[in-house]
């Protein structure tokens, strides 16, 4: 498996707190991707980043933040987690000058109350 | 935007059938991936579709990619208890800096 960590792996909070999830490559890829996944409609694209400090918006976007101030990380923030945001979130990372295939994190279970 | 659907949602065999899953997008693709994602796990990669009409296998799977390059099907041979999982595309569009779109998935399971 790719070198990709995500912490933490499952969090419960409450709405309206601020939440972030990180995701940490060791494997030089320029490409960075958060999906959510919720049962009925697949992997959808959050944010992504295609270098550092370059990011850009996915499919649903809203009420989510990300940022990249290094390679190996990129960051996910929840400003004011609300219910409709429980959900598993996973990072991909790629390397399209190689492949462009894309090596997923093992996912962070988030539940918000 | 960019839709890619992908039929049937579930599917239960008994091992030793067959098994197929489609996926259709609204756009030509650039190519088309298949990934894997085993129950409780992260998806993984399967394989990559670029070329008009290609057909791929890998032993009892064969991925074939639709001559119009929208259309794409999974085909498993004699499924085994270790198919399980869900089965996702995923579609690229030339120029999308790399984006994929994924289908909604197929979870196949199998009766032993």
């Amino acid at each position: 498996d790719a070198g990709i960590t995500q912490s933490p792996r499952h969090k419960v909070t409450e709405t309206g707190t601020p939440v972030t999830l990180r995701c940490h490559q060791t494997e030089n890829h320029r490409y960075m991707y958060w999906y959510r996944q919720d049962p009925g409609h697949g992997l959808r694209l959050i944010h992504y980043s295609y270098g550092v400090k370059d990011t850009d918006k996915g499919e649903v976007s809203d009420g989510y933040s990300v940022s990249r101030s290094k390679t190996e990380d990129f960051l996910l923030t929840l400003e004011s987690a609300t219910s409709s945001q429980t959900s598993v979130y996973f990072c991909a990372i790629s390397e399209p000058r190689l492949v462009r295939e894309q090596f997923f994190g093992p996912g962070t279970r988030l539940t918000v109350l | 935007g960019q839709q890619v659907m992908q039929i049937p949602q579930y599917q239960h065999v008994q091992e030793g059938e067959d098994f197929t899953t489609y996926c259709n997008s609204s756009t030509t693709l650039s190519n088309i991936q298949w990934y894997k994602q085993r129950p409780g796990g992260h998806p993984v990669f399967l394989i990559q579709l670029v070329k008009s009409g290609e057909v791929k296998k890998q032993k009892r799977l064969t991925f074939q990619f639709g001559e119009a390059k929208k259309n794409s099907s999974l085909h498993i041979t004699a499924t085994q208890t270790t198919d399980v999982g869900t089965y996702f595309c995923a579609g690229l569009r030339g120029g999308s800096n790399y984006k994929l779109t994924f289908g909604k998935g197929t979870l196949l399971t199998v009766n032993p």
